[in-house]
């Protein structure tokens, strides 16, 4: 079936240092890949994107791995803020254009 | 930055009665959807929408659920006759291309909290 998932429904990191947030999917016939950042009463917004024919992409800041033989999905944060902490989900998507997301994982960033 | 807005962000409603949610997505943007988040839980699909027509639907939206776009701007989603179990957040969302151009990033509002007594 298809599901999408992250390993730890928690990580907390001092502020400064980098985080790392996986996620695992099952749908190999998935070929577009996106990480949403959720705060407190707002909705997904989203922060990277990467297409399967890809296995890295940077964007300020953050950059996303795709590890298609083994189905996972990782999002690294460097030199992660307060503003960082939020729950992060990974989403998938196939040929139709529906988003399966993943349970989430929420980063707390100690000062 | 363009947005998706969605109103209200809160809608408190009796069991049984009709609601109706409320989005104004991308101007520019073709594919339109609608998702819920129970509390605590994953964000789930309900439907996408283009070209007037429903492109996709899930298991969850059942023939109490209707979608429409009346006009140019606005995009809502109808509950006919709402349960206990319907109270979450509605997330509208739209992208500038979808289906099988669906390698498009999909922008979400902020969400309607519906709460069902």
């Amino acid at each position: 079936g298809e599901s999408v998932g992250l390993h730890l429904p928690t990580l907390s990191v001092q502020e400064g240092d980098n985080s790392i947030i996986n996620c695992a999917y099952s749908n190999s016939a998935s070929d577009y890949f996106i990480w949403y950042k959720q705060e407190s009463g707002k909705g997904p917004q989203f922060i990277i994107d990467i297409r399967s024919n890809m296995d890295k992409r940077q964007g300020q800041r953050v950059t996303v791995l795709l590890n298609k033989t083994v189905k996972h999905l990782s999002l690294q944060i460097a030199a992660t803020q307060p503003g960082d902490s939020a729950v992060y989900f990974c989403a998938e998507s196939g040929n139709t254009g529906k988003l399966i997301f993943g349970q989430g994982t929420t980063l707390q960033v100690k000062p | 930055e363009p947005e998706v807005t969605q109103t209200p962000s809160h809608q408190v409603t009796q069991m049984g009665q009709e609601v109706i949610l409320r989005c104004v997505p991308i101007s520019n943007h073709l594919y339109f959807y609608w998702y819920r988040q129970i509390l605590g839980q994953k964000v789930e699909f309900l439907v996408s929408f283009y070209n007037n027509e429903i492109s996709e639907k899930s298991e969850i939206f059942d023939d109490q659920f209707s979608v429409e776009r009346p006009d140019g701007s606005n995009f809502t989603l109808k509950i006919r006759s709402t349960k206990l179990e319907d109270s979450a957040m509605y997330f509208c969302a739209s992208s500038e291309l979808g289906g099988a151009y669906s390698n498009q990033p999909q922008h979400f509002g902020d969400g309607t909290r519906l709460s069902i007594l």
